[in-house]
């Protein structure tokens, strides 16, 4: 399959663990912002958002924290799992006409089992 | 699955060439966005259409272009293509401009 982040930051973490995944955004006007995952071979695969007048919002094992104080997202993940073992990038969204997202550079997770 | 397909999976191709992607979006989605990933990297927003007019473009010069059709399909052409075009082309639909986008797997283009 495709080999995607071949020069990424890498997060190594043990089956079961939590995992955190941060991401620093560039624009202070950005009010929406979306945690992706990529597998190899496939497209990005929405995991969770959030918009800028909330700091945290919880989904199934994930949660993801904004601080718009200093223009910092992150994602975590509960008990790992090998199936989590992907890219992950944050993406925000500058507010414009909407869906025009500038993506980070990506964090590759890789889960020991 | 998304229900977001791309044609081709791979392309190879010359430079100085033109190659057009296809994408169909998930059944019922008028907005379609293409991005472009180059290996190791985020996707970059190339520009988006929303019915069939190109409502926003990215920082790419004018040899990328594109269409939106009636069904809300979407080609992504590229003119005079240079080495640096290699890379993995995105498409992305939702079915308002603000919506949850659905990406297709991509198409992988190798320009040589």
């Amino acid at each position: 399959g495709e080999s995607v982040g071949l020069h990424l930051p890498t997060l190594s973490v043990q089956e079961g663990d939590n995992s955190i995944i941060n991401c620093a955004y560039s624009n202070s006007a950005s009010d929406y912002f979306i945690w992706y995952k990529q597998e190899s071979g496939k497209g990005p695969q929405f995991i969770i958002d959030i918009r800028s007048n909330m700091d945290k919002r919880q989904g199934q094992r994930v949660t993801v924290l904004l601080n718009k104080t200093v223009k910092h997202l992150s994602l975590q993940i509960a008990a790992t799992q090998p199936g989590d073992s992907a890219v992950y990038f944050c993406a925000e969204d500058p507010g414009n006409a909407g869906n025009m997202l500038t993506f980070g550079g990506g964090t590759r997770l890789m889960v020991k089992p | 699955e998304t229900g977001v397909t791309q044609s081709p999976t791979h392309l190879i191709k010359t430079r100085g060439q033109q190659v057009t992607l296809r994408c169909s979006s998930q059944s019922g989605h008028n907005t379609v966005s293409w991005y472009q990933q180059a290996l190791g990297q985020g996707p970059q927003f190339i520009f988006q259409y929303y019915r069939e007019e190109e409502n926003g473009r990215g920082n790419f010069p004018p040899r990328f272009s594109g269409l939106q059709f009636p069904n809300y399909s979407s080609e992504l052409n590229v003119n005079a293509l240079e080495l640096d075009d290699s890379a993995l082309y995105l498409c992305a639909s939702s079915l308002l401009q603000r919506g949850e986008q659905y990406f297709g797997p991509g198409t992988r283009l190798t320009v040589t």
